[in-house]
């Protein structure tokens, strides 16, 4: 079981410039999760894909967005970037149903914007 | 809305030394809380959690917490740590019941660094 894999695993993006980043979750799961986790912080949630729909959306703008396709894999899109949204951004799933009690988490892509 | 705070930024302490690191949370009627490690450049890995019943948890790599519902915290030890505990642990709660049960709020993490 290869777990929750994410690509890439660093990035370097230039300020306005649009990203795309990927999660495939473990075997099995359906639902996949978003965090940003900033140096130094707690990660914090972006939002989360059921059912290829945003089930669930934290305290981020819309620049921040999503999809989920019938594979159950997901893109987190953020556009306009700005030099605040260098992160580790990370991707947990987990089966529906289990709520947060089996969520597991990937490496994460570090993104740089300079 | 959910909040954690982890009173520690870092902690310091000597090879097989016991080691506690606090964690207390914003009250709410049912919580779950959970206790996760991160290595450097790495993604979370689930230590510990307490969904319900004995507030006595024990998890992986020797780790134990407690849950005290009066004093809402979830504190998280071990008694005797090793250089390969040197990592970045995050207490985290969600509300199984509330408008968020779909997301963990995490607290700003504690470094424990294990010193030889």
């Amino acid at each position: 079981d290869a777990g929750v894999t994410q690509s890439p695993t660093h990035l370097i993006k230039t300020r306005g410039q649009q990203v795309t980043l990927r999660c495939s979750p473990k075997s099995g799961h359906d639902t996949v999760s978003w965090y940003q986790q900033a140096l130094g912080q707690g990660p914090q949630f972006i939002f989360q894909y059921y059912e290829e729909e945003e089930r669930q959306r934290g305290n981020f703008p819309d620049r921040f967005s999503g999809h989920q396709f019938p594979n159950y894999s997901s893109e987190l899109n953020v556009n306009a970037l700005l030099l605040g949204d260098s992160a580790l951004y990370l991707c947990a799933s987990s089966a529906s149903g289990t709520g947060t009690t089996e969520a597991f988490f990937g490496q994460g892509t570090r993104l740089t914007v300079v | 809305a959910q909040s954690v705070t982890q009173l520690d930024s870092q902690v310091p302490v000597f090879e097989e030394a016991p080691v506690e690191l606090r964690c207390n949370y914003s009250s709410s009627v049912s919580v779950y809380l959970f206790w996760y490690v991160q290595y450097p450049n790495q993604g979370l890995q689930l230590l510990l959690k307490y969904l319900s019943g004995s507030t006595l948890v024990k998890g992986i790599n020797g780790f134990e917490a407690e849950f005290n519902k009066s004093q809402t915290s979830f504190h998280l030890r071990k008694p005797s740590v090793h250089i390969s505990d040197t990592a970045e642990y995050f207490c985290a709660v969600s509300d199984p019941q509330g408008a968020g049960s779909y997301q963990l709020t995490f607290g700003k993490g504690t470094k424990l660094s294990v010193i030889p």
